[in-house]
């Protein structure tokens, strides 16, 4: 079936550090992936998204590499900032439907 | 504010009852989609419209029930509500309709739902 897994639930990292967040997929299929980020109370917001036929995408502090041989795909968070303590999740788009894995909660230490 | 906007914010009912979800999509664009939030099962697609027609379904029950309205405003009825049904329910909207490849969604802020 397809599914989209977190590696770590939870990730604690002090403020000015960097983050990486994994994801790994099941459907070899999927063309095109994306990350959220969901604060407490609101719902999941656009980070960054990459295509299959990439292999690294970068935005303003972010960069998000896919590895397609091992079906595996990171968030680089760079210089993490106490407004970075969120929930991420990475989104896999399969036959029309975007599937979210679990998410892992960021938690920034000042 | 993503533009998405989702009555009611908050909702508190009982088992058996039901309820309406009610989902404005970003101004332009056609596609609707309903997600369910709970603690242990994430982010769960229910159902997917586009101008006005389903175009995919995931795990939704066959308690609820969704339409797409020809303002492209969405409803999500949810029927003999059940204690389990208590979660966060999202609706997410994007222009196309999915099957390009890029398909970015914009999510409301969402509706909790209690069921007692």
């Amino acid at each position: 079936g397809e599914s989209v897994g977190l590696h770590l639930p939870t990730l604690s990292v002090q403020e000015g550090d960097n983050s990486i967040i994994n994801c790994a997929y099941s459907n070899s299929a999927s063309d095109y992936f994306i990350w959220y980020k969901q604060e407490s109370g609101k719902g999941p917001q656009f980070i960054i998204d990459i295509r299959s036929n990439m292999d690294k995408s970068q935005g303003q502090r972010v960069t998000v590499l896919l590895n397609k041989t091992v079906k595996h795909l990171s968030l680089q968070i760079a210089a993490t900032q106490p407004g970075d303590s969120a929930v991420y999740f990475c989104a896999e788009n399969s036959h029309i439907k975007l599937i979210f894995g679990q998410g892992t909660e960021l938690s920034v230490k000042p | 504010d993503s533009g998405v906007t989702q009555t009611p914010k908050h909702l508190i009912t009982a088992t058996g009852q039901r309820v309406t979800l009610r989902c404005s999509p970003r101004s332009g664009d056609l596609s609707v989609y309903w997600y369910q939030q709970s603690l242990d099962q994430g982010l769960q697609f229910l159902i997917q419209y586009y101008n006005g027609e389903e175009r995919a379904k995931g795990n939704i029950l066959e308690r609820f029930s969704a339409q797409q309205f020809p303002d492209l405003h969405s409803e999500l009825n949810l029927s003999s509500l059940e204690l389990g049904d208590s979660a966060l329910y999202f609706c997410a909207s994007s222009p196309g309709g999915g099957n390009s490849g890029a398909n970015v969604l914009t999510f409301g802020a969402g509706s909790r739902l209690t069921v007692l």
